[in-house]
């Protein structure tokens, strides 16, 4: 099993609608989570962290489940631009700055 | 602020040959910098993680004496791939942190091409 797993997509979306993708991860003593977003042949950039209480920012909200060890992405009203592949990342909670990546999930907004 | 610069973007070279990347951090002082390579559709592979003045510490399966990485200073740390093969060929990404936990800034990425 994958530390960290995602749906590959492409999920195909029009443009104002809203999509959410879901990630699953293993060790259940990780603390730390985010989600970045990374466009073709870029490096990843940090979209959001994730709160245990749960997270917005603008479109885009953010939700942790402890229990069920799951992070999930919600994008509202989707724009064009919003395409990329969008990365699930946990901490390695035996290290102090390690992170584990998603192999992603692809986004493409069509108008 | 946390500006990670990388070069060359892109490199083309023959195998065989040895290719040097550099990774700096422009604003900041990097504790630690992280070397990653990414397949196409894979994720981000961690390479190696090194601490200025010290040794790198590589992950399981990433040869040490193929991949060099040098930490010289706070804001600058090198990759050097020796004797390249087009299995080499990847997009190399540096990463550093410096300003708070599991906070890293990447660099735009090498993409070598190994001919």
């Amino acid at each position: 099993r994958k530390e960290v797993e995602q749906d590959p997509g492409p999920f195909n979306v029009p443009e104002g609608a809203t999509v959410a993708f879901n990630c699953t991860y293993s060790n259940s003593a990780s603390q730390s989570f985010f989600w970045y977003r990374q466009d073709c042949r870029k490096e990843p950039k940090l979209l959001m962290s994730v709160y245990s209480s749960g997270n917005e920012d603008g479109r885009f909200t953010a939700q942790l489940n402890r229990a069920s060890q799951y992070i999930s992405l919600l994008i509202r009203d989707s724009k064009l631009s919003d395409s990329a592949t969008y990365l699930c990342v946990v901490n390695a909670p035996d290290s102090n700055y390690q992170l584990i990546w998603g192999a992603g999930t692809k986004l493409i907004i069509k108008p | 602020g946390a500006v990670v610069s990388q070069h060359p973007s892109w490199v083309i070279c023959k195998s065989g040959t040895s290719v040097k990347i550099e990774c700096r951090s422009l604003d900041f002082q990097a504790t630690t910098m992280f070397w990653y390579r990414q397949f196409p559709k894979q994720s981000l592979m961690l390479m190696a993680t090194s601490n200025e003045g010290s040794k790198a510490t590589y992950e399981q399966g990433v040869e040490k004496d193929k991949f060099l990485i040098n930490h010289a200073s706070l804001t600058l740390s090198t990759l050097t791939v020796t004797s390249a093969h087009p299995e080499d060929s990847s997009f190399y990404i540096c990463s550093a942190t410096g300003l708070g936990p599991y906070e890293q800034y990447f660099g735009p990425g090498t993409r070598l091409t190994v001919t």
